[in-house]
């Protein structure tokens, strides 16, 4: 059973440019969120999405950031005309029920880098 | 809102020691805990999940406790080996599936 998978692993964009990262939660889960490792900072909460539908987005910045989650394929973080604020690791977990009793299991991460 | 404290932020410790490491929370109302470690560049790993039910969780080297009333848990590392250094987070689930992050323990286990 594979785990979470992101890609691209390391990503580099210059400002104003646009950042997708991609997650394929693990098999069988079907609550994916996002958090945002700024560079020495703790994780932070960005958003909660279950397949169609966002549950809880309070942690996004209000501009600029989107995420979804389709019914099919992977689920997207999408950063629109990037600044060299948002270089930062990008994390996304899974479960597979969004009761809180269920552990978060966390993938690589993507690394993103503006130039 | 809650928030969570880890202390100390580094620690290094001779190959061998028990050590342990701290994470106290200000809002005692939580569903679960987690502990993780975090490599250099690299992902999360689970090391364990207390749930607000439970004292302890073992596994291995490694012994989690969790006191909710008071608002901390612990992180108890047995003979400690230079593969364990990493940083150690601890995250707790308030119910509503956001896990809030300490910023972390630096562990350097020197040989």
């Amino acid at each position: 059973n594979a785990g979470v998978m992101q890609n691209p692993r390391h990503l580099v964009r210059r400002r104003g440019q646009e950042a997708r990262l991609r997650c394929s939660p693990m098999k069988g889960h079907s609550h994916v969120y996002w958090y945002r490792q700024l560079p020495e900072e703790g994780l932070k909460f960005m958003v909660y999405l279950q397949k169609e539908n966002i549950i809880d987005e309070s942690g996004m910045p209000k501009e600029r950031f989107s995420a979804e989650f389709p019914k099919e394929g992977p689920s997207i973080l999408r950063i629109q005309q990037v600044v060299r604020g948002d270089s930062a690791a990008y994390f996304c977990a899974s479960s597979p029920e969004g009761t809180a009793s269920y552990e978060q299991y966390f993938g690589p991460g993507t690394r993103l880098t503006v130039t | 809102k809650q928030e969570v404290t880890q202390i100390p932020a580094a620690l290094s410790v001779p190959e061998g020691e028990n050590l342990v490491l701290n994470c106290s929370f200000t809002d005692s109302a939580i569903y679960n805990l987690q502990w993780f470690r975090q490599d250099p560049g690299k992902g999360l790993t689970s090391l364990l999940l207390i749930q607000s039910s439970q004292r302890e969780q073992t596994s291995g080297r490694l012994n989690a406790s969790l006191d909710k009333s008071s608002g901390r848990s612990t992180l108890y590392i047995a003979a400690s080996q230079p593969g364990d250094s990493a940083t150690y987070l601890c995250a707790v689930n308030t119910g509503f599936q956001k896990l809030v992050f300490g910023t972390g323990t630096r562990l350097l286990v020197s040989p």
